[in-house]
């Protein structure tokens, strides 16, 4: 277990709606990463949270869009759902600055745009 | 755009033979390079990971080659086990300093055969 945790682990959304998924970074941990896996593919980075404001962001439109907060948990924010937003969104922590940069996957969670 | 692929998208093995995975690379600045192991229904697990300025790194029956003349990378499993089934990853990243943004190639698909 790598101690980041998500929820919820399945979601069944239709074409048009907003959701907000949730994570929990492992203790220690001031970076929170998004990632989104379609089926039969590597992760795509998102965006990366650090301080509580956006660190680095991939190629993905604004209604994609990120909050860290105090306690370094976060939330990822799509509006407007798209069929093609049909994923499995995986959520990473890590220590930025310190010695060890690993990622720690969460088991993410399955998003279904209806 | 600069991309990490993998050469072989399934591989089989025969339990208890060595397993080797191939990845090539072509953004020459990435200086971080990590194996992630996903098995069904989990995200990625950390496997090993090398830093630009090493050709070889050895874990726990893992091996990891780093080839920076050819932008390739080989994750080698030794004595491959039944439980070491699951799709494979290979990610890099060219940020140094804050915490990783990685890029992950497609994955390579490992069946142990009993």
């Amino acid at each position: 277990e790598t101690g980041v945790t998500q929820s919820p682990t399945h979601l069944i959304k239709t074409r048009g709606q907003q959701v907000t998924l949730r994570c929990s970074s492992q203790s220690g941990h001031n970076t929170v990463s998004w990632y989104q896996q379609a089926l039969g593919q590597g992760p795509q980075f998102i965006f990366q949270y650090y301080r509580e404001e956006e660190n680095g962001r991939g190629n993905f439109p604004p209604r994609f869009s990120g909050l860290q907060f105090p306690n370094y948990s976060s939330e990822l924010n799509v509006n407007a759902l798209e069929l093609d937003d049909s994923a499995l969104y995986l959520c990473a922590s890590s220590l930025a600055g310190g010695p060890n940069e690993k990622l720690f996957f969460g088991s993410g969670t399955q998003l279904s745009v209806l | 755009g600069e991309s990490v692929g993998l050469h072989l998208p399934t591989l089989s093995v025969q339990e208890g033979d060595n397993s080797i995975i191939n990845c090539a690379y072509s953004n020459s600045a990435s200086d971080y390079f990590i194996w992630y192991k996903q098995e069904s229904g989990k995200g990625p697990q950390f496997i090993i990971d090398i830093r630009s300025n090493m050709d070889k790194r050895q874990g726990q029956r893992v091996t990891v080659l780093l080839n920076k003349t050819v932008k390739h990378l080989s994750l080698q499993i030794a004595a491959t086990q039944p439980g070491d089934s699951a799709v494979y990853f290979c990610a890099e990243s060219g940020a140094p300093g804050s915490a990783r943004q990685l890029t992950f190639g497609s994955g390579t698909q490992l069946t142990v055969l009993p």
